[in-house]
């Protein structure tokens, strides 16, 4: 609906596991994010890509690998995670003066 | 970004138009003035922008008053589905690399 999709919408895994969340988006932007949203605390940055290139990683533990592979895709590999990131794992792209849109997320629950 | 205030919660009769405010009386003169919402368990939702002047589009209206320290949004037939939580950002045009900061918003309820 927003033109940014996200896979898988649910996703469970254990400590050891490695896995990888997808996004993809058909509205031609330039920048995607991902975001993670916990109960009960802001959004918080993780990654942000320029015309396929990081330009941000907000201290973000190296458990989470992003990947861009072009302008339209987004990757967050994940191994190794604690059950502390368990969270909405939301990817977005920017468009002119700087609105965002919004993929569905992918709830994450690590056991 | 600058500071913004909202009401916590407000509820709405199905049919009848919402009118959200919020208050940003630090705007500076490059800061936009956003609005998005979140339906429970679901990513953000972009609805509306503006700089001065007044914003239509599918989705909803912006009203930005003249010194744009207050503005107002309208979704014009709110129906059930419309339930949600508003925030209102306001925010410089290239902050592109900063993230968006969600306040605590307004608890918008729809009753049938």
């Amino acid at each position: 609906e927003t033109g940014v999709t996200q896979t898988p919408r649910h996703l469970v895994m254990g400590m050891t596991n490695k896995k990888s969340l997808k996004c993809e988006q058909h509205l031609g932007h330039n920048a995607m994010y991902w975001y993670k949203q916990s109960a009960k605390k802001p959004l918080e940055l993780m990654f942000v890509y320029n015309f396929k290139e990081q330009t941000e990683n907000n201290s973000v533990p190296s458990r989470f690998s992003p990947e861009c592979p072009n302008s339209s895709h987004l990757f967050l590999h994940l191994h190794t995670l604690q059950p502390e990131d368990s969270a909405l794992y939301l990817c977005a792209s920017r468009g002119g003066t700087d609105t965002q849109y919004f993929g569905p997320g992918t709830r994450l629950t690590v056991l | 970004d600058a500071k913004t205030t909202q009401p916590t919660s407000m509820d709405c009769a199905e049919g009848r138009a919402a009118n959200l405010p919020c208050n940003h009386s630090t705007i500076s003169g490059n800061e936009y003035v956003y609005w998005y919402r979140q339906i429970h368990s679901q990513g953000p939702q972009y609805i509306i922008h503006g700089l001065k002047n007044n914003e239509t589009n599918e989705m909803a209206s912006l009203i930005i008053t003249e010194d744009r320290k207050s503005s107002t949004l309208i979704l014009p037939h709110a129906t059930l589905r419309d339930t949600a939580v508003y925030y209102c950002i306001v925010r410089g045009w290239n902050s592109g690399n900063t993230p968006l900061v969600f306040g605590k918003g307004t608890r918008l309820s729809v009753i049938a």
